[in-house]
C-alpha cells in the first residue's frame, strides 16, 4: 500500500527556518518524482515544486512565490523528499502535502495527510 | 503563467448530474487531472488524462476536455461527493496549475 507522511511542522517565527519531510513507503521511491503543496486556511490548492528522479536528473522547479526561499531534496536510500524553507513568512501559513507523480505521467495519484505551518510571531 | 477559472461553487439535487467547468486558453490542447478534497482531508485524485478514472473512483464521475472548456460530470449524485473539486494542468514552464477550486453542495 502506497502510504505518504509528512512530518516536521509546527509553530515557527517569521524569518526562521523550518524542514519538513515526507516518508514514502509502499512504492519504489527512486522511480518518482516527489512534490510539495500547499493551501493556506479556507483557500485553494498551491503548488510549491517538485523534485524529478535521479534518472530524470534530480533537478528540482519551484513556484515563483517560494523561489530562493524553499529548497526541495530527497534521500531514495531512506525514501524521504524534504522540504528546506527559509526566511517564512507569515503567508506561508497553510497545510503542507507531499505528492508523487510518474515521471512518464502528468498527475498526482497519491498525497500525504499534510502537515500544519504556522508562522506567526 | 497560465490561468484556470473554476466556479466557486455548484449545486446539485441528490440523484442529479453536476457538472463542474474549468476554463483556460486553449486547455483543449491540454491534459486536465481533477481531485477531489474533503473538509479536513487530503485531495484525492478522480479524473486523470481528461477522462480517465483511477481505480475505484466510481463510474459515476467523468471528464471532457475541448476548446477553452474542461468538464468535470458527476452523475446521479450522492451526499458524500459533496467536496471542493480543483483541475489542474502543467504550464509551459514546466509548472503545475490549479483552478480556484469548486465547492459542491448537495441540496
Amino acid at each position: 500500500e502506497v502510504q505518504l507522511v509528512e512530518s516536521g511542522g509546527g509553530l515557527v517565527q517569521p524569518g526562521r527556518s523550518l524542514r519538513l519531510s515526507c516518508t514514502a513507503s509502499g512504492f519504489t521511491f527512486g522511480d518518482y518524482a516527489m512534490s510539495w503543496f500547499r493551501q493556506a486556511p479556507g483557500k485553494g490548492l498551491e503548488w510549491v515544486g517538485f523534485i524529478r528522479s535521479k534518472a530524470y536528473g534530480g533537478t528540482t522547479e519551484y513556484a515563483a512565490s517560494v523561489k530562493g526561499r524553499f529548497t526541495i531534496s530527497r534521500d531514495d536510500s531512506k525514501s524521504i523528499a524534504y522540504l528546506q524553507m527559509n526566511s517564512l513568512k507569515t503567508e506561508d501559513t497553510a497545510v503542507y502535502y507531499c505528492s508523487r507523480r510518474g515521471e512518464v505521467t502528468d498527475y498526482f495519484d497519491y498525497w500525504g495527510q499534510g502537515t500544519l505551518v504556522t508562522v506567526s510571531s | 503563467s497560465y490561468v484556470l477559472t473554476q466556479p466557486p461553487s455548484v449545486s446539485v439535487a441528490p440523484g442529479k448530474t453536476a457538472r463542474i467547468t474549468c476554463g483556460g486558453n486553449n486547455i483543449g490542447s491540454k491534459s486536465v487531472h481533477w481531485y477531489q478534497q474533503k473538509p479536513g482531508q487530503a485531495p484525492v485524485l478522480v479524473i486523470y488524462y481528461d477522462s480517465d478514472r483511477p481505480s475505484g473512483i466510481p463510474e459515476r464521475f467523468s471528464g471532457s476536455n475541448s476548446g477553452n472548456t474542461a468538464t468535470l460530470t458527476i452523475s446521479r449524485v450522492e451526499a458524500g461527493d459533496e467536496a471542493d473539486y480543483y483541475c489542474q494542468v502543467w504550464d509551459s514552464s514546466s509548472h503545475v496549475v490549479f483552478g480556484g477550486g469548486t465547492k459542491l453542495t448537495v441540496l
